[in-house]
């Protein structure tokens, strides 16, 4: 069975800051990890996802994330944190195999200040 | 393309009332997913469905039953609501190497 950690509940940065924001995972087996981003009373939106080739991925909103498997990580970054950055962001895994349900971190809550 | 539509967006219910959560989607996948998310857990999974007529409990089944009519639809009950089933439910289905969500409901139960 897969799982997922994220190192801290609430993170907060200025405008401008590098956002980092940490996943790691278990898995017997290669995963799949996806980012997801939350805004107030919205649904989940992909922010990115690795599924097998190049271990940086870029996504939207200048997102990025480099899965590490020696590390068992899947951190997202930003150089330069914006307000409307401000939400709440999941990590998730789920195998190649079987029935692909996600498994989510706890969540991360970002805060942008000015 | 319409995605993952989940009805009602919102409800309020008060205990013992039942209810059925509908999700349908219009991308041909084979397999979907029921989720319910509560602050600080993440979202957890409920039941999970590999096809029509096919289903399986996921981490957190207990009070609810689920239905995969056909290959679009998968429907959630909650047969006597209970406070602690006060949540927002997702619904998914998985494509080619990501899941698609629904919108979300908002289900109170009082």
């Amino acid at each position: 069975a897969q799982s997922v950690t994220q190192l801290g509940s609430h993170v907060s940065v200025s405008e401008g800051a590098l956002v980092l924001l940490r996943c790691n995972y278990s898995s017997s087996v290669p995963p799949y990890l996806f980012w997801y981003v939350q805004y107030p009373n919205q649904g989940l939106q992909l922010l990115l996802k690795y599924t097998t080739g190049a271990t940086l991925v870029k996504g939207i909103n200048g997102f990025e994330a480099e899965f590490k498997k020696s590390e068992t990580s899947f951190h997202l970054t930003k150089p330069s944190a914006h307000m409307s950055d401000a939400a709440e962001y999941f990590c998730a895994v789920t195998l190649d195999t079987g029935r692909r349900a996600l498994t989510f971190g706890s969540g991360t809550r970002l805060q942008v200040q000015p | 393309n319409a995605g993952v539509t989940q009805t009602p967006k919102f409800q309020v219910l008060k205990t013992g009332q039942s209810m059925t959560l509908q999700c349908a989607q219009d991308m041909n996948h084979n397999s979907m997913y029921w989720y319910r998310q509560d602050p600080g857990m993440g979202l957890r999974l409920i039941y999970y469905s590999a096809s029509e007529g096919t289903t399986d409990k996921g981490e957190v089944p207990n009070g609810y039953n689920v239905s995969r009519l056909n290959k679009r639809e998968f429907s959630l009950r909650l047969e006597s609501a209970a406070p602690s089933q006060t949540s927002v439910y997702f619904c998914a289905s998985w494509g080619y190497t990501e899941a698609f969500f629904g919108q979300g409901t908002r289900l109170t139960v009082v």
